[in-house]
């Protein structure tokens, strides 16, 4: 158990539709990352915070969001949802915002119909 | 850009044989980390370990080890002694530190099948 936590774990919806994925990072990590894994894309990375702060961004699309509260939990909202956004979403926390290690959650897998 | 090149996609091999599991990296950046992690069937993705680009000393956990030589831009890992609990896919992943880049950049994975 990395002590990542995200919910839900699977969420299955239809083309179109909104959804939010939740993410508790590791006690005292500052940093949240989002990564996505898919068939074709592989492991990609989507976005990163900072205690609060918006420090990154990789390949994440306009239709994609992410915040950081102040409690340093973090979610992803995804909108106007596509068939290709099926995929496994992985959160992952590190301490501060060096190139320290990244602890993963066990993933969201999202299914669209 | 930063670039990470996992060749082999799937290895099998038979119980108690060593492999090695290969990993070539591009980056422009002469301050940067490298990392392992494993992925086995049930999806969470495991650290395994972080190398910064100072050090080349070659590492040893258990039946782990870890090649890094920086004059082939290599960061090749050893299972000896391959166990069934080793059947996973395996992640080869840089992280630039003087770019400000600290999100991890994924090589596309090696499938390790172990069969007893």
């Amino acid at each position: 158990d990395s002590g990542v936590t995200q919910t839900p774990k699977h969420l299955i919806t239809a083309t179109g539709q909104r959804v939010t994925l939740r993410c508790s990072p590791r006690s005292g990590d500052l940093s949240v990352y989002w990564y996505q894994q898919s068939l074709d894309q592989g492991l990609q990375f989507l976005i990163q915070y900072y205690n609060g702060e918006e420090r990154a961004k990789g390949n994440i699309l306009e239709r994609f969001s992410a915040q950081q509260f102040p409690d340093l939990h973090s979610e992803l909202n995804l909108s106007s949802l596509e068939l290709g956004d099926s995929a496994l979403y992985f959160c992952a926390s590190s301490v501060t915002d060096s190139p320290n290690e990244q602890f993963f959650g066990p993933g969201t897998r999202l299914t669209v119909l | 850009a930063q670039k990470v090149t996992q060749a082999q996609t799937e290895i099998s091999v038979v119980e108690k044989e060593d492999v090695t599991l290969d990993c070539v990296y591009e980056t422009r950046d002469t301050t940067y980390y490298l990392f392992w992690y494993k992925q086995p069937p049930s999806g969470e993705l495991v650290f395994l370990i972080r190398r910064n680009s100072f050090d080349e000393q070659n590492e040893i956990s258990g039946r782990y080890s870890w090649n890094f030589q920086k004059s082939t831009s290599s960061f090749n890992f050893t299972i000896t002694a391959s166990q069934v609990v080793d059947s996973a896919v395996y992640f080869c992943a840089l992280s630039e530190a003087g770019t400000g880049r600290r999100a991890l950049t994924f090589g596309s994975g090696t499938r390790l099948q172990v069969q007893p």
